[in-house]
């Protein structure tokens, strides 16, 4: 069974970091691009950023470009979001969504999420 | 920030037939490019209900279908069921250099 679990989230005051994480299990990590979405309380989701399987193709929004680093440890099974300079309007639910191989292009699995809040 | 567009809200009455339109632009879905459909429930993470703008996943009903034409597309629940009522959200690709991945701006489906 795919599961997918973030970790990390909780209260931090603006221009602060925070490091989120997401365990997987159930399925060849290695294999897959791994991404981040996001959803601000009451809000629509919001993709954040995407990691290719061996690391070599990262992107993300332009939100948070600049102050947001997507990580994998493949070994671990692990996918990480670090993020800096953290403000108000990256108060969300943090999710770590899986793509499917080709054509992919969207997120087949999701984890439970982790909440963010940015405040003073 | 959203691209696709979608209706705030629909409804409709148990064993009724509902849409949800998504509607993009030249750089995502008229561009050619898959619609993809999420469900969520109340107080739970997305689920994938439709990918590649028709083909739906192992274990989801029937009764949920897409469809796509130039640059919108269509979600259509028929026999609409009480544990229907959730927020349904498109996603696509976008070619614009302001990211990757967009979705759209979400519908909360009502079952009166």
């Amino acid at each position: 069974e795919v599961q997918l679990v973030e970790s990390g989230g909780g209260l931090v005051k603006p221009g602060g970091s925070l490091r989120l994480s997401c365990a997987a299990s159930g399925f060849t990590f290695s294999s897959y691009s791994m991404n981040w979405v996001r959803q601000a309380p009451g809000k629509g989701l919001e993709w954040v950023s995407s990691i290719s399987s061996s690391s070599s193709y990262i992107y993300y929004a332009d939100s948070v470009k600049g102050r947001f680093t997507i990580s994998r440890d493949n070994a671990k099974n692990s996918l990480y979001l670090q993020m800096n300079s953290l403000r108000a309007e990256d108060t969300a639910v943090y999710y770590c969504a899986r793509e499917p191989p080709y054509p992919g292009r969207h997120f087949d699995y999701w984890g439970q999420g982790t909440l963010v809040t940015v405040s003073s | 920030q959203s691209v696709l567009t979608q209706p705030p809200s629909v409804s409709g009455a148990p064993g009724q037939r509902v849409t949800i339109s998504c509607t993009g632009s030249s750089s995502n879905i008229g561009a050619g490019y898959d619609v993809h459909w999420y469900q969520q429930l109340p107080g739970t993470a997305p689920k994938l209900l439709i990918y590649g703008n028709s083909n739906r996943p192992s274990g989801v009903p029937d009764r949920f279908s897409g469809s796509k034409s130039g640059t919108s597309a269509s979600l259509a629940i028929t026999g609409l069921q009480a544990e229907d009522e959730a927020d349904y959200y498109c996603q696509s690709y976008d070619s614009s250099l302001s990211g990757l991945y967009v979705f759209g701006t979400g519908t909360k489906v009502t079952v009166l």
